[in-house]
């Protein structure tokens, strides 16, 4: 099965632009999470959708927006772009369906994203 | 208290010898636990996981939980300078059980010298 596939690669905005991102999950998985990578905050979680509804959200500033489609993939937007935004933003998939355990996620490359 | 601790590390370890890297979790109510291994400039990518009590093997790794204690911990057998990687913990906490969202640890990093 292909991986877990991201768009673009790496990306370059100045402050208060807007950038969206995409994902593709693996075929057959549904669950769809984001998080936010930077070197002094480590790995943070975003939000999750599952079947084209946000399922969990975390502690980001409403600027931080995503949605999913009904094919599973998905999409985040970051509006009015920070300089502290810059960070490494990866996308999990997931065939987790069920409320309880959590399954495995499976991580894509990662979208590189620097505000200059 | 942080929800998810490691030790930052370097961990240090020489080639063949068992690396041993800890995790400790402040909900009790926690269900599911991850480690994944990250190469410098690349994405986490999964190792283990593990929900029951004990141990579970794969291969080299061994992942180890005690949920009385709150502490879940990897170990790699002969280490080869090629598990030179930082090593995340992950855990799925009680309030967001339905779903994927995981709580990481900082990272330990895990040097083995040939």
């Amino acid at each position: 099965k292909a991986g877990v596939t991201q768009t673009p690669r790496y990306l370059i905005k100045t402050r208060g632009q807007q950038v969206t991102l995409s994902c593709s999950p693996i075929s057959g998985h549904r669950s769809v999470s984001w998080y936010q990578q930077t070197p002094g905050q480590g790995l943070q979680f975003l939000f999750e959708y599952f079947s084209e509804t946000q399922r969990n959200k975390g502690n980001f500033p409403g600027r931080f927006s995503g949605r999913q489609f009904s094919n599973s993939r998905s999409e985040m937007n970051v509006s009015t772009l920070e300089l502290g935004d810059s960070a490494l933003y990866l996308c999990a998939s997931s065939p987790s369906g069920l409320a309880g355990l959590v399954s495995e996620q499976f991580f894509g490359p990662g979208t590189r994203l620097t505000v200059l | 208290q942080k929800e998810v601790e490691q030790n930052s590390g370097p961990l240090s370890v020489p080639e063949g010898a068992i690396a041993s890297l800890n995790c400790t979790y402040s909900d009790r109510g926690s269900q599911s636990f991850f480690w994944y291994r990250q190469y410098s400039g690349k994405s986490p990518e999964l190792i283990m996981f593990i929900y029951s009590n004990g141990d579970k093997e794969d291969g080299r790794f061994t992942a180890q939980l005690n949920k009385a204690s709150q502490y879940v911990s990897l170990l790699i057998r002969d280490s080869q300078p090629s598990d030179s990687a930082t090593y995340l913990c992950a855990v799925n906490m009680r309030y967001y059980n339905q779903g994927g969202k995981l709580i990481f640890g900082q990272g330990t990093e895990l040097s083995v010298k040939p």
